[in-house]
């Protein structure tokens, strides 16, 4: 079956500016996380949802982030006044559970101008 | 907070050798310890995972070892061959937050005929 996917898969904006990045899980997978991944680093929690609701967003930076998943399936994290510090790969992860091995997307990379 | 130091930041063998690659934490213990491969450009893939109670986890030519007394984990790939090269992940699971997962930097491995 198809794998976690994430679109864009790259995205340039300019400081200041809002983006929308998106996530679609496999299908069935109830956990859904977002991580950011810097160079030379490893991947950075931001948040984790359990079906609709975020479980854990202690990850997230500061109050312009913000991340959403209605309907339990797809989620979109939205950054609000991009800085050119948000620059990064924004990696989506799916398990059937929490606990259970990861599944990640591509991820998007992010780079603000 | 959680750190993980993942032993060297690249290592180098000989095709046909076994790796060795190394991953200690402090503060707490993690339920769950976790190990991923990550190819340029794309996102972890997952191999392993090894729960607090178990000392050894074995997939074909993949070893993972856990000791909770020395707060290391030990990931061995043997009979190495050229595309074994990547960048190699561990990652930690407390049990507690709800699978979020706490990586180290990784190893870059290279394997060369």
């Amino acid at each position: 079956g198809a794998g976690v996917s994430q679109t864009p898969s790259n995205k340039v904006t300019e400081k200041g500016k809002y983006v929308e990045l998106r996530c679609d899980p496999i299908s069935g997978h109830t956990a859904l996380y977002w991580y950011r991944q810097s160079l030379g680093q490893g991947p950075e929690f931001l948040i984790y949802f359990q079906g609709t609701g975020a479980a854990d967003d202690s990850g997230l930076p500061n109050d312009r982030f913000f991340a959403v998943r209605p309907e339990g399936s797809v989620s979109t994290l939205k950054i609000q006044r991009t800085e050119r510090g948000d620059s990064a790969v924004y990696l989506c992860a799916s398990s059937r559970e929490a606990h259970n091995e990861q599944f990640f997307g591509p991820g998007t990379r992010l780079t603000v101008l | 907070s959680q750190k993980i130091e993942q032993n060297s930041e690249a290592l180098n063998i000989q095709e046909g050798k076994t790796a060795t690659l190394t991953c200690n934490y402090t503060n707490y213990s993690p339920a769950y310890l976790q190990w991923y491969r990550q190819d340029p450009g794309r996102g972890p893939v997952f191999l392993l995972l090894i729960r607090e109670n178990e000392k050894e986890k074995r997939k074909e030519r993949l070893k993972v070892t856990f000791d909770t007394t020395l707060k290391q984990s030990l990931f061995h790939i043997t009979a190495s061959q050229p595309a074994d090269s990547a960048t190699y992940l561990c990652a930690l699971d407390r049990g507690s937050t709800l699978g979020r997962l706490y990586f180290g930097r990784g190893t870059q491995l290279t394997v060369w005929p």
